[in-house]
């Protein structure tokens, strides 16, 4: 079984800082790592995700994350942040192998931008 | 319509009562996807659908809770006899057969909002 840890459940931040999201998963296999971003009053929806390959991955606004196998963790990073990236981010974990269904979300970190 | 659907946006309903909620998934996808999302809680899987099975259910927190699809499309969550603690935000979500399914990104709808009283 898997299970997800984002130990921030709100990160406060002003406009242009950086922000640092942290996420750690539990897994006795290897995993699918995703981050997914849910906007004030819209559905979740992807942002970025680790499959295989290289270990930092990009979303197109300016968010990366880095698999750390040997710290089980994916953060989320953005070096400089907008009013508009306030929303709640959700770090998700598939096993490999196991049920094709069961993505195993984490708590929610709310990111709020100040100006 | 061009997303995930869920339907009603919210739903009021006396403990005891029983509700069906509804999800139409976007057309063509065949595996989908219910989860609860409570305050504080994140993001609860509740069951997955492959077509019109169930491969995993595992979910579901007690025997009060069912759900079915039809046809490969529309799902109805079904509670019976409400408890406070059913109280959440209900998620529904869908991915293409496309690729893998193990990567396919999922599409999630607004949800419905569920207040028993």
């Amino acid at each position: 079984a898997q299970s997800v840890t984002q130990l921030d459940s709100q990160v406060p931040v002003f406009e242009e800082a950086p922000v640092e999201l942290r996420c750690n998963y539990s897994s006795s296999v290897s995993v699918y790592l995703f981050w997914y971003v849910q906007y004030p009053n819209q559905g979740l929806q992807l942002l970025l995700k680790y499959l295989s390959g290289s270990t930092l991955v990009e979303s197109i606004n300016g968010f990366e994350a880095e698999f750390n196998k040997s710290q089980t963790s994916f953060h989320l990073r953005k070096p400089s942040v907008h009013i508009s990236d306030t929303a709640e981010y959700f770090c998700a974990v598939r096993g490999m192998g196991g049920s094709q269904g069961n993505l195993i979300f984490g708590k929610g970190t709310k990111l709020s931008v100040k100006p | 319509g061009a997303g995930v659907s869920q339907s009603p946006s919210n739903k009021v309903t006396e403990k005891g009562k029983d509700v069906e909620l509804r999800c139409d998934p976007i057309s063509g996808h065949t595996a989908l996807y219910w989860y609860r999302q409570s305050l504080g809680q994140g993001l609860e899987f509740l069951i997955y659908f492959q077509g019109n099975s169930a491969p995993d259910k595992s979910g579901l927190p007690s025997d009060r809770f069912s759900a079915e699809r039809t046809g490969g499309s529309v799902s109805t969550l079904t509670i019976q006899r409400t408890q406070q603690e059913d109280s959440a935000v209900y998620l529904c979500a869908s991915s293409s057969p496309r690729g893998s399914l193990i990567n396919s990104p999922l599409h999630f709808g607004n949800g419905t909002r569920l207040t028993v009283t």
